[in-house]
């Protein structure tokens, strides 16, 4: 079975400084790894996903994630935080049994920017 | 419509109702998924129908969730006799093929509370 673990359920940094959300995998298949953001009463989007190739994962917003097999690996960086990016932010790996890209989330790490 | 619809985007429910949650997903689009996410906890898989078919509700939690999708369209996740453990935010989520990594767009939930 496949799951996620994020460490830290909350993480503050100031403005302007480095965003670093970690998430470790456990998968028995190359998994397909995800990264969504949630605000407040609101549904989940999309910030970017790791498939196949390059390991280094752009997404919106300047986020970017690295997929590293031998450290299981996926963690969620921003070189600079903006009072934006507040929310509560999710990792996922895909269970790709029968195609349907059914996902196992993370706990969830709540991200708070100090002006 | 643009996005994923859901509603009543709020329910309060006596513990013993029966309640009824209605997702209308983006048109078009084959695959529609149900997750259930309590509160600080991230989403977990509930069920899946690609088009009218329930492909997998390996993830619902008992015979008193019952969900549908008649015209491979519009769905319903109905919960029976309610219970003060089925209070959550249930999201619904669609994508446009049923195989593949296509994104997958959440609605804003429907927020149960049970009393």
């Amino acid at each position: 079975a496949q799951s996620v673990t994020q460490l830290g359920s909350h993480v503050s940094v100031s403005e302007g400084a480095l965003v670093l959300l970690r998430c470790n995998y456990s998968s028995s298949v190359p998994p397909y790894l995800f990264w969504y953001v949630q605000y407040p009463n609101q549904g989940l989007q999309l910030l970017l996903k790791y498939t196949t190739g390059a390991t280094l994962v752009k997404g919106i917003n300047g986020f970017e994630a690295e997929f590293k097999k031998s450290e299981t690996s996926f963690h969620l960086t921003k070189p600079s935080a903006h009072m934006s990016d507040a929310a509560e932010y999710f990792c996922a790996v895909s269970d790709q049994v029968g195609g349907a890209q059914k996902l196992v989330f993370g706990q969830g790490t709540r991200l708070t920017i100090n002006p | 419509g643009a996005g994923v619809s859901q509603s009543p985007r709020y329910k309060v429910a006596k513990r013993g109702q029966d309640v009824a949650l209605r997702c209308d997903p983006i048109s078009g689009h084959v695959s529609l998924f149900w997750y259930q996410q309590a509160l600080g906890q991230g989403p977990e898989f509930l069920t899946y129908f690609q088009n009218e078919a329930q492909l997998d509700k390996s993830g619902l939690p008992s015979d008193r969730f019952f969900a549908e999708r008649p015209e491979g369209s519009v769905s319903t996740l109905k919960i029976q006799r309610t219970q003060q453990e089925d209070s959550a935010v249930y999201l619904c989520a669609s994508k446009l093929s049923a195989l593949g990594t296509g994104e997958l767009f959440f609605g804003e939930g429907s927020r149960l509370t049970v009393l």
